[in-house]
């Protein structure tokens, strides 16, 4: 089992609608979760952590974790053109001795 | 403030070269992690480096080594490439605390490595 899964997609939607990206993970002790979004050819760019159970809102943007059934999810409303990339999960567990463990990805294609 | 800045940001070897990456974090970051991302592997931790010291590695093979700067600058030397070390080199950086907002990783262009 993977650590942190995520469905590769690709995920299409109309513009406008609501894009909903999952994350699952594995380590219980995760207490640090990151959503990046990483358009082709560039470099991954961080968007939304979240760090207690429940929503977090950033402008389109909504973070929902469920620590305890080791989800997270990323809501985008409204969706544009310009958000079509491929989202990556992260996740981390306290302590130094442990990394940042990335997903592999969901590539999301908001249609016109 | 400026963000991570990483040099060269395209680079062309032959096989059994070696090549040395550098990577420049956002001012007061004192950990500096760095990736390599590939189409089939996706991003793969490489190693991360807090004041100075390695303090997580990956699973790669010892072809591949880091150091940090006391101003946290950091390198990574791939000695004898082989054709599959082509692959975008990320870095990120970060506050390096244990816990919360000090985890937040922020990344750099990346250098695109090719091995010929």
């Amino acid at each position: 089992q993977k650590e942190v899964e995520q469905n590769s997609g690709p995920l299409s939607v109309p513009e406008g609608a609501i894009a909903s990206l999952n994350c699952t993970y594995s380590d219980r002790v995760s207490q640090s979760f990151f959503w990046y979004r990483q358009y082709s050819g560039k470099s991954p760019e961080l968007i939304m952590s979240i760090y207690s159970n429940g929503d977090k809102e950033d402008g389109r943007f909504t973070a929902q974790l469920n620590k305890a059934s080791q989800y997270v999810s990323l809501l985008i409303r409204d969706s544009q053109p310009s958000d079509s990339a491929t989202y990556l999960c992260a996740v981390k567990a306290v302590g130094s001795a442990r990394q940042l463990t990335f997903g592999s990805g969901t590539q999301l294609t908001v249609l016109p | 403030k400026a963000g991570v800045t990483q040099t060269p940001r395209y680079l062309i070897k032959t096989r059994g070269q070696q090549v040395t990456l550098s990577c420049s974090p956002i001012s007061g970051h004192r950990s500096v992690s760095w990736y390599q991302q590939t189409p089939g592997q996706g991003l793969q931790f490489l190693f991360e480096y807090f004041s100075e010291t390695q303090r997580n590695k990956g699973n790669f093979p010892g072809r591949f080594s880091g150091r940090q700067f006391s101003n946290s600058r950091s390198e990574m030397n791939v000695s004898t490439l082989e054709l599959g070390d082509s692959a975008l080199y990320l870095c990120a950086s970060s506050l390096g605390g244990l816990a919360g907002t000090y985890n937040e990783q922020f990344f750099g262009p990346g250098t695109r490595l090719t091995v010929l």
